[in-house]
């Protein structure tokens, strides 16, 4: 057990729809870090978030969008879904914020039909 | 534009030597990462090299080499449980500070 946990587990929902995943980084931690992980083109990163604030970006789409809250947890929206956004969804949390050590929650696997 | 490059898979016996290596074509080179990823697991952290040389952790060490753009991964002693994919991930682009990860290497480790 990493300390980061995600929710859901698990989502399930249709193209065109719109969803939130959340993550709560280990206790201590300032950075979160979102990344998608599909079949065909591995782990990608996406975004930092540190002490609330954007960090570094990376090949994130226009249709997704990502908070990092006061208590440090964050979420990621993802609009406007197509097939292709069918993945695993894993956030990472580290201390500081030039990524050191991160230590990934369980993920999220999103299913779009 | 920025690469990885890995071996896709690799087999190795159990209680023996195996290197993964990893070379990577990137922007303002800030540091690079290992991580082993068990199937329908989260990756988790190996080690993380900024300057050239060797970093012994137990039975893993990796190796950096700036200047040719290459690193390796060495696992001693191989277990089984030691078959997963070993992520190789460059930090790079400066103070814009990206990262970018590899394909893996799918490791198998055979009695």
């Amino acid at each position: 057990d990493s300390g980061v946990t995600q929710t859901p587990k698990h989502l399930i929902t249709a193209t065109g729809q719109r969803v939130t995943l959340r993550c709560s980084p280990r206790s201590g931690d300032l950075s979160v870090y979102w990344y998608q992980q599909s079949l065909d083109q591995g782990l990608q990163f996406l975004i930092q978030y540190y002490n609330g604030e954007e960090r570094a970006k990376g090949n994130i789409l226009e249709r997704f969008s990502a908070q990092q809250f006061p208590d440090l947890h964050s979420e990621l929206n993802l609009s406007s879904l197509e097939l292709g956004d069918s993945a695993l969804y894993f956030c990472a949390s580290s201390v500081g914020k030039e990524y050191n050590e991160q230590f990934f929650g369980p993920g999220t696997r999103l299913t779009v039909l | 534009g920025q690469n990885i490059d890995q071996p896709t898979e690799m087999t190795a016996t159990e209680g023996a030597i195996v290197q993964i290596n990893c070379t990577y074509q990137t922007s303002g080179f800030n540091g690079l990462f290992w991580y082993q990823q068990h199937a329908g697991e989260a990756p988790t952290f190996l080690s993380y090299n900024v300057l050239d040389g060797l970093e012994e952790k137990g039975r893993f060490s990796s190796f950096l080499s700036r200047s040719k753009g290459y690193s390796y991964l060495l696992l001693k002693e191989l277990q089984m449980k030691d078959s997963a994919s070993y992520l190789c991930a460059v930090r790079y682009g400066g103070a814009t500070n990206k990262l970018i990860f590899g394909t893996g290497t799918l490791l198998a480790v055979q009695p």
